[in-house]
């Protein structure tokens, strides 16, 4: 079944860095762009980033741009979050989706999310 | 970057009955609205897309509209399992913005 896994989530401490990895199948993975969005506790939904099917384009809410770096390996169905000079704010639940527009097909909404991996910026 | 507002805060309603919430984006953004539904301690869901379109496997109880700057979500006869917090999101343009949510509740 189509399946989204994340992982590499944990504590760390602020101006550390962390790489966020989400593991794709069930599909052709390198027909679809995909997207990092996460959740604060106890707060709402905030997209971050997305990365092209191919991995030649890419886009990042002004929160992390600088500091963030989506990537993708198209042969191992995986795409990654690497997080540098992480901040306290920066705690939440990261999750990957896909987005549901298929190669090629133009951006379009999330149809398929992870379950999530939880980040902790604290001392 | 474009704004998207959610309202009510929050609501609750008996079971059975009809429910419907509002978002409006601070710019035009045709239909290029998706809704998702996270129920407590889960990972979001796709409920729909192109404002009006259900993602496959969603009940026929949901349903979207609007276009340009206005749009809504409707629960036509409220379910126990309903019971989540909604959030719109925009795809009109990057970065892509999510509303703050509408908490949905049985009374």
């Amino acid at each position: 079944q189509v399946q989204l896994v994340e992982s590499g989530g944990g504590v760390v401490q602020p101006g550390r860095s962390l790489r966020l990895s989400c593991a794709a199948s069930g599909f052709t993975f390198s027909r679809y762009t995909m997207h990092w969005v996460r959740q604060a506790p106890g707060k709402g939904l905030e997209w971050v980033a997305v990365i092209s099917y191919d991995g030649d384009n890419d886009y990042y809410a002004d929160s992390v741009k600088g500091r963030f770096t989506i990537s993708r390996d198209n042969s191992k169905n995986t795409i990654y979050l690497q997080m540098n000079s992480l901040r306290p704010e920066d705690t939440a639940t990261y999750y990957c989706a896909r987005d549901r527009g298929e190669v090629p097909a133009a951006d379009d909404a999330l149809d398929i999310w992870g379950l999530g991996t939880m980040v902790t910026v604290s001392s | 970057d474009i704004q998207m507002t959610q309202s009510p805060y929050s609501l609750s309603a008996s079971v059975g009955d009809r429910v419907t919430m509002t978002c409006r984006a601070s710019q035009g953004i045709a239909g290029w609205l998706a809704w998702y539904q996270q129920k407590p301690e889960k990972a979001p869901k796709s409920l729909i897309y192109g404002a009006s379109s259900l993602q496959s496997g969603v009940p026929s109880r949901f349903s979207g509209g609007g276009s340009g700057t206005q749009f809504n979500l409707t629960i036509s006869s409220l379910q126990p399992e309903d019971v989540a917090t909604y959030y719109c999101q925009q795809y009109n343009s990057y970065p892509r913005t999510f509303g703050q949510g509408t908490k949905v509740e049985i009374k």
